[in-house]
């Protein structure tokens, strides 16, 4: 059982390239989640979705998309990426909210440069 | 202020030892309370959940206290392998955008 997989797990961009990373979960978990984990600062959420087709802005949704075309799969893409943008990415999937439902899986992260 | 504040550390403790620490939250409608260790360039795994009466899961013991808005994590007879990131998660609302992290408590069990 994958759980959550994150793809690419490194990547170096140069500044206004744009990318896309993967998250896929295979645990038919409704809600997904992408972070984004800065020293210091703990892990802030950029965007979420609460099902298949579904999305909505989190803390810092600012130069982030995202995609959740079928309900396994969650994408997070940089338009134009920044320096700012350098960071950990999370990836992280929940059945809902309520009672145990609301614990978080993760995937294993994607560190992004932007040079 | 921060919605969820840990003290960072680091906590360096010897093998053996009992080590606490607490996170605090600002909000009072807070519904849900976690407890997620991260090892290093690892992502976060959870690690307990914490109830209002307390929960202990063998050498881990969480507590939530409500009148001072404040979570607790007790770990007994330290082990090497404890040396990780702790972090304190706390649910608003119960919404998805209500999940908040906190920075973390850096623990290191020295032999």
């Amino acid at each position: 059982n994958a759980g959550v997989t994150q793809t690419p797990k490194f990547r170096v961009l140069k500044t206004g390239q744009s990318m896309t990373l993967l998250c896929a979960q295979d645990m038919n978990h409704e809600y997904m989640y992408w972070y984004r984990q800065d020293p210091g600062m703990g892990l802030r959420l950029i965007h979420y979705s609460v099902g298949e087709g579904t999305t909505a802005k989190g803390e810092v949704p600012d130069g982030y998309n995202v995609s959740r075309l079928k309900k396994q799969n969650f994408l997070l893409g940089l338009e134009s990426a920044a320096p700012s943008q350098t960071s950990v990415y999370f990836c992280a999937s929940s059945y809902g909210l309520g009672g145990g439902a609301n614990v978080l899986t993760f995937g294993a992260g994607s560190r992004l440069t932007v040079l | 202020r921060k919605e969820v504040e840990q003290d960072p550390g680091p906590f360096n403790v010897p093998e053996g030892a009992t080590v606490a620490f607490n996170c605090t939250y600002s909000n009072s409608a807070s519904q849900s309370f976690f407890w997620y260790r991260q090892d290093c360039r690892k992502e976060p795994k959870l690690l307990m959940s914490v109830y209002s009466s307390g929960n202990e899961d063998g050498r881990f013991t969480a507590q939530l206290n409500r009148a001072s808005q404040y979570i607790s994590l007790l770990i007994r007879d330290s082990k090497l392998s404890d040396s990780a990131t702790y972090l304190c998660v706390v649910i608003l609302y119960s919404s998805a955008s209500k999940i908040i992290f906190g920075s973390g408590t850096r623990l290191s069990i020295r032999p």
